[in-house]
């Protein structure tokens, strides 16, 4: 089944804790992208890659890392998160004609 | 700024036709695509505008006029499935930064 797929779905942290949220595709895309949603806010984009090793910034990139080692992988760091990271996150992966296809998501508090 | 207005909430009936707008202070995009999203759930994508004029996805279909600077939602026979959150998105030309509009909450009354 084509999907993308996100972990933890669930993450409860503390102030200045790293902390790295996974995201794998098996559609073979070479777009992946992050995106934050808060209300009223709508989706935000905080970083993408348009292949292996190729990243770039989005709408939101403070405070957060990305890498993209492979291309099946993207997964988001949080080096030194704060509670202004507290969000709905979800990583997105794209074939063509602007279809992106979007995981599961992952709701993260920093306290 | 760049920025794509929606509004923030529409009501309709079951079996009614709704429109959801968009319209947007940007220029140098690619196309126009829309996203559905249920309470809890991810996005899901309904349709793309890459060039004006009208898109016809079953009950859907979704219109963009870049002259107009307006793209919108059109569902027809709605059903109760439709209540969600429906976002309107651009891709930047030469890039794949993207924007999302602030999304439009449906509520289909029984």
């Amino acid at each position: 089944e084509a999907q993308v797929t996100q972990n933890p779905r669930y993450l409860i942290t503390v102030t200045g804790k790293k902390l790295t949220v996974t995201c794998s595709q098996n559609m073979n895309h070479e777009y992946m992208s992050w995106y934050r949603q808060d209300p009223g806010l709508g989706l935000r984009q905080i970083y993408y890659s348009m292949n292996v090793e190729v990243t770039d910034k989005g709408d939101v990139p403070e405070g957060y890392k990305v890498s993209r080692k492979e291309k099946r992988n993207f997964p988001l760091i949080l080096e030194s998160p704060s509670p202004n990271q507290t969000s709905l996150y979800f990583c997105a992966s794209g074939g063509g004609a602007d279809t992106q296809y979007f995981g599961p998501g992952t709701r993260l508090t920093v306290l | 700024g760049q920025s794509l207005e929606q509004p923030s909430e529409v009501t309709a009936v079951e079996g009614a036709i709704v429109q959801i707008n968009c319209t947007y202070q940007t220029s140098g995009f690619y196309g126009l695509s829309w996203y559905q999203q249920h309470d809890g759930g991810a996005p899901t994508f309904l349709s793309y505008n890459g060039l004006d004029g009208l898109e016809e996805t079953g009950r859907f279909s979704s219109f963009l006029s870049r002259s107009d600077s307006y793209g919108y939602l059109l569902l027809q026979e709605l059903q109760m499935k439709d209540s969600a959150s429906y976002f309107c998105a651009v891709r930047f030309s030469g890039t794949y930064k993207y924007i999302f509009g602030t999304g439009t909450r449906l509520k289909v009354l029984a």
